[in-house]
């Protein structure tokens, strides 16, 4: 069965520090990754996409990574904030046009 | 405007009640989804609607009923729930329901089914 895994459930780290978060996949041959961040309550906001001819992509502090051997990706958050203490899921999107499935997240926690 | 906007915030009704979540979004996107999330789960696809027709469903319970009446709104008729039904129900839209899409979601209406 396809499977989506995001290495932890919760990652605390000491603000300044570079955040990683991994995700992992089975049984999916995606053409691109997204991650997105959630706040408690709220709806996710997307982040960063990815394509699979992609090694690497960056937005201001956030870099993710993409390995399709390896059936991974990786989320940098460099010099991180206590705002961005967040949950941060990834997406793939399913065999059907339309179908983006979510990973169960990984919440993280910066504290000063 | 880059919003999508539901209504209401929150939601409780009883396992008789029948009601309705709405979402609207003025961005010009031809594909609509709605989304269920548990706490501390993944959202999981629901429905899809693609240029106002519906075109994914997930094998929802028909408790649930979509309605796309335009593209800019997208409503999810309730009746009948459970109280395992109880989540939070996001909307969310994209430019038209094709490869490589980001999602643009909702806050979400937090339902309580007693």
């Amino acid at each position: 069965s396809q499977k989506i895994e995001q290495n932890s459930e919760a990652l605390n780290i000491q603000e300044g520090k570079t955040a990683t978060l991994t995700c992992n996949y089975t049984n999916y041959s995606p053409a691109y990754l997204q991650w997105y961040r959630q706040d408690p309550g709220r709806g996710p906001v997307f982040l960063l996409l990815i394509r699979e001819n992609e090694k690497e992509k960056r937005k201001e502090r956030l870099k993710v990574t993409f390995d399709t051997t390896l059936k991974q990706s990786l989320f940098h958050i460099t010099a991180s904030q206590p705002a961005d203490s967040a949950t941060y899921l990834c997406a793939l999107e399913g065999s059907t046009l339309g179908r983006l499935y979510f990973g169960r997240g990984t919440q993280l926690t910066v504290w000063p | 405007d880059t919003e999508v906007t539901q209504t209401p915030k929150h939601l409780v009704m009883g396992m008789t009640n029948k009601k309705s979540l709405k979402c609207e979004q003025h961005m010009g996107h031809r594909a609509m989804y709605w989304y269920k999330q548990k706490a501390k789960k993944p959202p999981e696809l629901m429905f899809v609607y693609s240029y106002e027709k519906l075109s994914i469903n997930e094998s929802v319970p028909s408790r649930f009923s979509p309605e796309c009446p335009n593209s800019s709104l997208l409503n999810l008729h309730l009746h009948a729930l459970q109280p395992e039904d109880s989540a939070l129900y996001l909307c969310a839209s994209s430019q038209a329901g094709t490869l490589r899409e980001k999602l643009f979601f909702g806050s979400g209406t937090q339902l309580s089914v007693l």
